[in-house]
């Protein structure tokens, strides 16, 4: 079952924050984000594996939630390099993933 | 660094035609795995390969099959293409530790049923 990203869709201005969200309705093990510019390959951010969380990148970061089957996404201090499409990606078995819908990020100067 | 290539960045073909979508990597990777990728539905699992001649199916096989003869080669297979295959397609690759190996992606294959 694909987890739910949230928002689907969000606009900032140079140097904001956002954060997007990442809900299962099932036990989550591990967690992956990628990001997906416009007409390019899904680039692999960050894992976070159950009990502890990997950072990625510098302003780019992310928690891991078990009780709640959450994974979130903090983005500080936005770039117009950030915008693209980021998409969660829950592992299953043998490294196979179920990815989210995505979330849509708009940069602006 | 890791190289996914894929074929063809566009492709069209029409109803009923056998359509074969190629993906190498250069990492020597175990698994590989072919996504279909549709606007508000992300990407969704067709097939997914862990060794030579091995395959299992993902979570939208229905029409697709895959062959994987070499380690490095990953075909994605539409038997008897239909519109509504009209898509982009994503090919990646991973090493096969569980969990926390990232997945790397070629740049997609855009394909247009006629």
């Amino acid at each position: 079952q694909q987890p739910v990203q949230s928002p689907q869709a969000v606009i900032l201005r140079e140097g904001e924050d956002a954060v997007i969200n990442c809900s299962s309705s099932k036990a989550l093990y591990s967690v992956h984000w990628y990001r997906q510019k416009h007409g390019e390959a899904p680039v692999f951010l960050m894992i976070l594996l159950k009990g502890g969380e990997q950072k990625g990148h510098e302003k780019i970061s992310a928690s891991f939630n078990e009780k709640k089957q959450q994974s979130s996404l903090y983005l500080t201090a936005s770039q117009l390099s950030y915008s693209g499409t980021y998409f969660c990606g829950k592992g299953t078995s043998y490294g196979k993933l179920t990815f989210g819908q995505g979330t849509i990020l708009t940069v602006h100067p | 660094d890791v190289k996914v290539t894929q074929s063809s960045r566009y492709l069209v073909k029409r109803t009923g035609e056998k359509v074969f979508l190629e993906c190498v990597q250069d990492m020597d990777h175990e698994n590989m795995f072919w996504y279909r990728q549709d606007p508000g539905l992300g990407l969704r699992l067709i097939y997914f390969s862990y060794d030579v001649k091995m395959k299992e199916k993902g979570d939208i096989p229905e029409g697709y099959s895959v062959s994987r003869e070499k380690k490095e080669r990953f075909s994605l297979i539409l038997e008897s293409a239909s519109t509504n295959q009209t898509s982009m397609y994503l090919c990646a690759s991973s090493f096969r530790d569980r969990d926390n190996q990232p997945q790397h992606f070629g740049d997609g294959t855009r394909l247009s049923i006629l």
